[in-house]
This record gives C-alpha cells, structure tokens and sequence, in this order.
C-alpha cells in the first residue's frame, strides 16, 4: 500500500541533545512537508522541499534542519539550538503540479522533552 | 497579517444542525483550498478541496470559495457527534517557477452536542 510512514511514533530528547524524525514516502510524490503541531494550534511550516537535493525554510524553521537526498526520504532533525521542541510533529507530500493535489500524512511523531 | 485564518472557536452545534466554518487567506494568487478535519492525536484527513469560485458538494459537505473576497468556507449539514474534530484549512500557493507552498490556518474545533 503506498502511504506516507513517520517513526518513532513518540521520541523523548534530552535537553541539548539532536534527534532525527524519520519520514519516508512510497507516493512517488515531488513535494514533502515538515509541520510542528502545538496543543490546540493548527500546523505550523518548518520546512519544505520541492525536488531532491533542494528545500526552502518555512514559517518556524529555526532550530531544525533537513535533508532531501531521495525522493522517498525527508528527515527532520531537531536540534538544540530549538528551545522548546516539545509538539507534534507531522510530515506530509503532495505531487507538485495540479491544483488538486492533495496532501497525504504520516501519522506524526509525539516528541517529549524529558 | 497571517496568511490563512480560521474562526476561531471553538463552535459548539446540536445534532443535526448546520456547522459553519470559515477560513480567509491573504495571497490573492493562491491556487487551491483545502478542508482537512483532525481527531485529536490524529493527523489530519481530507474532507474536500475546492479550486473554482462558487460551491462544491459533496455528501453532507459543502464548500464555498469566494476569490474576490479571499474566502472560503465549509458547510456540515446535519452535523453528527462524529463530525467533533478540529477543521484545518489549508491553501496551495505559487511561490515561483514550480514551487508550491502549502499553508495551513490554526484550525476550528467543533463541538457537536447529541
């Protein structure tokens, strides 16, 4: 079944500690997305990658980096410069032409900082 | 101004009632609108997209989109207990060449009473 795979579902972190979220999709879609959930907040963009190799920062990217080197593959790390990293963490992908693309997502990450 | 806001919430409704929810965005040139609903702890899943002025039905769902007013909305008729979720509502943008953006707001959550 294609989809869209995250994990670890939950992540602890200790503080100054980096930790990498792993997301992978089978899609063959273009476009992959990282978004940070916060408690009753909606889905804010951290970053966002468009073709291999190439990714732009979104809204919150501060304090997290990514890489892009297979289609299938996104991953996010966290790292300690990110103050409060604990949210809910989603990735998602959509192809990227059309304008009814909808975008597909994993199930998240739960990461905790303890 | 951010670039796509929801009513805030939350929106408590009776069984069987009409649910409006509404969503505004700030790039005129956005492309595509998206209605995604989110249990909690869940991620998030397509309800309906809408890319053309004027309504879309789908079932008890209908979306409405008004470029000129750089609106769009969401109508759950005879709303159901399950129906009590957060509604996201995201909008895709043209960033340049083919580089899509896709926007989400803080989300409504939805209450409906039995």
């Amino acid at each position: 079944d294609g989809g869209i795979t995250q994990s670890p579902k939950y992540l602890f972190r200790k503080e100054g500690q980096n930790v990498t979220l792993s997301c992978e999709q089978n899609l063959n879609h273009d476009a992959m997305y990282w978004y940070r959930q916060d408690p009753g907040q909606g889905l804010r963009l951290i970053y966002y990658s468009q073709i291999v190799n190439d990714f732009q920062k979104g809204d919150i990217a501060e304090g997290y980096s990514v890489s892009r080197e297979k289609k299938e593959s996104f991953p996010l790390t966290v790292t300690s410069a990110q103050k409060n990293p604990t949210a809910f963490y989603l990735c998602a992908s959509t192809q990227q032409g059309g304008r009814a693309t909808e975008a597909f997502f994993g199930q998240g990450t739960r990461l905790t900082v303890v | 101004q951010k670039e796509v806001e929801q009513n805030s919430g939350p929106l408590s409704v009776p069984e069987g009632a009409i649910a409006s929810l509404n969503c505004t965005y700030s790039d005129r040139g956005s492309q595509s609108f998206f209605w995604y609903r989110q249990y909690s702890g869940k991620s998030p899943e397509l309800i309906m997209f809408i890319y053309s002025n004027g309504d879309k039905e789908d079932g008890r769902f209908t979306a409405q989109l008004n470029k000129a007013s750089q609106y769009v909305s969401l109508l759950i008729r005879d709303s159901q207990p399950s129906d009590s979720a957060t509604y996201l509502c995201a909008v895709k943008s043209l960033r340049g060449g083919s580089n899509y953006k896709l926007t989400f707001g803080k989300g409504t959550l939805l209450t409906v009473n039995p």
